[in-house]
């Protein structure tokens, strides 16, 4: 069972920021957050994780909360590119992934 | 790194009929996935190896289905007999659970039983 909940879908403008929320109030202590997408019916992609603190690489930010309840994944300048199903995962290491609906983004000219 | 590689990308055939598919994960990974993707279900765990062996296969939806790992470098996903309701988009994923674990996955094998 996915242990996340995400919109069903988001919008966001052309070279605006996009914030995409997902919600795991059961995270546990050894659980990490991961992100990936999926673009049109290609494969998943990993885009970035997470333990407590934020972290931030070339394709995005992640921010986490104190009590790790919440996360978002910051996207800083959206494009068309960037239109997908974006995927919120809490895992451990060794553990199987277990992807849920997701959020499907759509970045309007 | 050549990625994740899936064969075939595309296959057809009639109710009936065994089909395999085929993975070859990423050099060094020391675990493989099986995923099965439709509209209705999106995306769903079938099978995962760690180290060749497998360790969760309760996604796997019935004894038509089998999967083997006989090397590090080298994955099949047998269907046996093949129905219609098993057309969808296979994903194989390789991972290195000893570094940050995030998987890595191919480009899929689309499925239509006719």
């Amino acid at each position: 069972d996915a242990k996340t909940t995400q919109p069903t879908s988001m919008d966001c403008a052309e070279g605006r920021a996009a914030n995409l929320p997902c919600n795991h109030s059961t995270i546990s202590g050894n659980e990490y957050v991961y992100w990936y997408r999926q673009i049109h019916s290609q494969g998943p992609q990993y885009i970035i994780h997470g333990l407590k603190n934020n972290e931030t690489n070339e394709m995005a930010s992640l921010i986490i909360t104190e009590d790790r309840k919440s996360s978002t994944l910051i996207l800083p300048h959206a494009t068309l590119r960037d239109t997908a199903v974006y995927y919120c995962i809490v895992n451990s290491y060794g553990q199987n992934f277990v992807f849920g609906p997701g959020t499907r983004l759509s970045v309007l000219p | 790194d050549a990625g994740v590689i899936q064969s075939p990308r595309h296959e057809v055939t009639e109710m009936g009929q065994e089909v395999t598919l085929r993975c070859k994960p990423i050099s060094g990974h020391n675990s493989l996935f099986w995923y099965r993707q439709t509209m209705m279900r999106g995306l769903e765990l079938l099978i995962y190896f760690n180290n060749n062996v497998p360790i969760d296969d309760s996604g796997m939806p019935e004894d038509r289905f089998s999967a083997k790992m006989p090397n590090a470098s080298f994955s099949t996903l047998k269907i046996q007999p093949s129905e219609p309701r098993d057309s969808a988009v296979y994903f194989c994923a390789s991972s290195s659970m000893r570094e940050t674990g995030e998987l890595f996955f191919g480009e899929g094998s689309r499925l239509t039983v006719l």
